[in-house]
């Protein structure tokens, strides 16, 4: 089957633009996740949706991201007025919790430039 | 404050021997573990996981050790071949806000593969 898709896969913004990144998980995967990739380092938490409850947001670096899930499917991760510093991967994960296993699957990601 | 970490940033190993990728973790509240394989230009792949009542589990070519007493965790290939060349993240498993699941990855392992 299908597995987790990102959009756009590269996206190049300039500095203080918005952008918009996109997440389709696996078909009846109940529990979504957002990562920050930078070069060469490892993976940085951002947020996590798990069904109707509220979202885990404790990994947003700043009130510049934001990030909702619609209909408990599709996640859109927004960024505000970029910065530099938020070139990196993101990646999204999703993951059917309510099994004993947390293991995700992780999307291709989308490289974000800010120039 | 927590963490999880690795010893080595980068191995290189000649085809067929076997390698051995090790991970630091501090908190001893974790308990599950997964090792993850990202090739370039894509996202992390589950390869293993493990949970803190065992302290070995096998997979295909694959194993993870796990040392409670000086929290060590560790990824052994067997016979390593020129595709097993990845990033390798060692990640944990917390409890985040509200109980939701969240894994903290390591910063990666760089593992080249020479012919």
């Amino acid at each position: 089957g299908a597995g987790v898709s990102q959009s756009p896969s590269n996206k190049v913004t300039e500095k203080g633009k918005d952008v918009e990144l996109r997440c389709d998980p696996i078909s009846g995967h109940t529990a979504l996740y957002w990562y920050r990739q930078s070069l060469g380092q490892g993976l940085e938490f951002l947020i996590y949706f798990q069904g109707n409850s509220a979202p885990d947001k404790s990994g947003l670096p700043s009130d510049r991201f934001s990030a909702e899930r619609t209909g408990g499917s599709v996640s859109t991760l927004t960024i505000q007025r970029t910065q530099q510093e938020d070139s990196a991967v993101y990646l999204c994960a999703s993951s059917l919790v309510g099994t004993d296993l947390y293991e995700q699957y992780f999307g291709p990601g989308t490289r974000l430039t800010v120039t | 404050g927590e963490n999880v970490g690795l010893h080595l940033p980068t191995l290189s190993v000649q085809e067929g021997d076997n390698s051995i990728i090790n991970c630091a973790y501090s908190n001893s509240a974790s308990d599950y573990f997964i090792w993850y394989k990202q090739e370039s230009g894509k996202g992390p792949q589950f390869i293993i996981d493990i949970r803190s009542n065992m302290d070995k589990r096998q997979g295909q070519r694959v194993t993870v050790l796990l040392n409670k007493t000086v929290k060590h965790l560790s990824l052994q290939i067997a016979a390593t071949q020129p595709g097993d060349s990845a990033v390798y993240f060692c990640a944990e498993n917390i409890n985040g806000q509200g109980g939701s699941e969240k894994l903290v990855f390591g910063k990666g392992t760089k593992l080249t593969v020479n012919p």
